[in-house]
């Protein structure tokens, strides 16, 4: 989506390694927010970040960890993968018409 | 806090028929209603919103959704659904406070599927 990415695209990776997404958005925008997909439970709210360095737990945080040195990338961490955290990533920003612009999603495998 | 439920989690749909994907929400305070739709392999699209005012609102698509806050509903209906409406539809709802600081909680999801 116009203004704001994800990388990378796909990811495939060990349990028990670190994972590192990316959020990078060219809104200028204070929020930013990290979901998580699943089937059945639709989306859940990992972190989001109310500003540089500034940043706050959501639904389901354990095994996560966020970081944002910079307004325009977010990044969301899993210290030691595990295979409950095989998901598809979404990024948001809050769009100008309220509600949120998404990004196009990280698919995370973890084997 | 917000809660959102959709009961259907799979809708089968035969072309060019009416659809009604159902949404019902729980919140203590005023709300905010949204649906997205999502198509396979896709991020999530604004399919319309509910802010204020008229409580049918029209989104893209031929999609509509009527807020009724006695029932506290908000179904997302449409009146002939064709093959390309096959996605993922989220029901979402978010507090009306600070711009930005109203995080979105979403439903479980609906999965409409066309038949031909």
């Amino acid at each position: 989506d116009a203004g704001i990415t994800q990388s990378p695209r796909h990811k495939v990776t060990e349990t028990g390694t670190p994972v590192t997404l990316r959020c990078h958005q060219t809104e200028n925008h204070r929020y930013m927010y990290w979901y998580r997909q699943d089937p059945e439970h639709g989306l859940r709210l990992i972190h989001y970040s109310y500003g540089v360095k500034d940043t706050d737990k959501g639904e389901v945080s354990d095994g996560y960890s966020v970081s944002r040195s910079k307004t325009e990338d977010f990044l969301l961490t899993l210290e030691s993968a595990t295979s409950s955290q095989t998901s598809v990533y979404f990024c948001a920003i809050p769009s100008g018409s309220r509600g949120y612009t998404f990004g196009s999603g990280t698919r995370l495998t973890v084997v | 806090a917000q809660s959102v439920t959709q009961l259907d989690s799979q809708v089968p749909v035969f072309e060019e028929a009416p659809v009604e994907l159902r949404c019902n929400y729980s919140s203590s305070v005023s709300v905010y209603l949204f649906w997205y739709v999502q198509y396979p392999n896709q991020g999530l699209q604004l399919l319309l919103k509910y802010l204020s005012g008229s409580t049918l609102v029209k989104g893209i698509n031929g999609f509509e959704a009527e807020f009724n806050k006695s029932q506290t509903s908000f179904h997302l209906r449409k009146p002939s659904v064709h093959i390309s409406d096959t996605a993922e539809y989220f029901c979402a709802v978010s507090g009306t406070t600070n711009f930005g600081n109203e995080k979105l909680t979403f439903g479980t999801g609906t999965r409409l599927t066309i038949i031909p």
